[in-house]
């Protein structure tokens, strides 16, 4: 089945030690994003790539960062990061063939920051 | 200021019980999505409005598109413990442009 997969599904990290999520994709969408979800919110969103082209929010942090090195995969890279940080990261595609901009979720991975 | 107003914010009930959730804008969407998301998941998309006045049902989950494409509203009849989640409204002000999130609703349902 065509899914989008995140991995890990929980992670646990240092203050201020770096981590890096990761997302693939076999939905072979153009789109692809990162959201922070804190408990019983709405996802935030971070940044996305519309194919090889890094969209950044006005408000994501400089300590976020992004890959995209081909279509399937995406990397969230927190560089440093603070109790803050602690919260669900979401990736999702979405086809911009459809203008209705339906987005795909992965499950999520759970960051825990220590 | 929040583009999409969702209300209400938690909501707990007994099976049975039907309930409805409503999602208010001041602006014109062209679309608008309905997403539920199990604790631990991430969100899946239930149904996308895309024609003022447009009602959509799956199974006991009835949607609704206002006629002025300004809001939605969820209504759950006889609501089950597996209803249980977030429900997250979403919309596309113009078509290619980003997906705008309500707050959310968090409904609970017990036995």
């Amino acid at each position: 089945d065509a899914m989008v997969i995140q991995n890990p599904r929980y992670q646990v990290t240092q203050f201020g030690k770096p981590v890096t999520l990761s997302c693939s994709q076999t939905l072979n969408h153009n789109v692809m994003y990162w959201y922070q979800q804190k408990s019983s919110q709405a996802p935030k969103l971070l940044f996305h790539y519309y194919d090889k082209d890094f969209n950044n929010e006005a408000d994501t942090p400089d300590n976020f960062q992004s890959r995209r090195p081909n279509t399937s995969f995406c990397f969230l890279d927190i560089r440093s990061p603070g109790l803050g940080d602690a919260a669900m990261y979401l990736c999702a595609t979405s086809s911009y063939r459809g203008s209705y901009n339906e987005q795909f979720f992965g499950p999520g991975t759970r960051l825990t920051v220590l | 200021t929040q583009l999409l107003e969702q209300s209400p914010q938690f909501l707990s009930i007994q099976e049975g019980e039907n309930l409805t959730v409503y999602c208010n804008s001041s602006s014109v969407f062209s679309s608008l999505q309905w997403y539920r998301q199990e604790p631990g998941e991430g969100p899946v998309l239930l149904v996308t409005v895309v024609t003022g006045g447009e009602v959509k049902k799956l199974k006991r989950l009835t949607f609704q598109f206002g006629d002025a494409r300004k809001d939605s509203s969820l209504h759950i009849t006889a609501a089950q413990p597996g209803d249980t989640g977030l429900y997250l409204c979403a919309g596309v002000r113009q078509a290619g442009t980003a997906l705008i999130f309500g707050k959310g609703t968090t409904l609970s349902v017990s036995s």
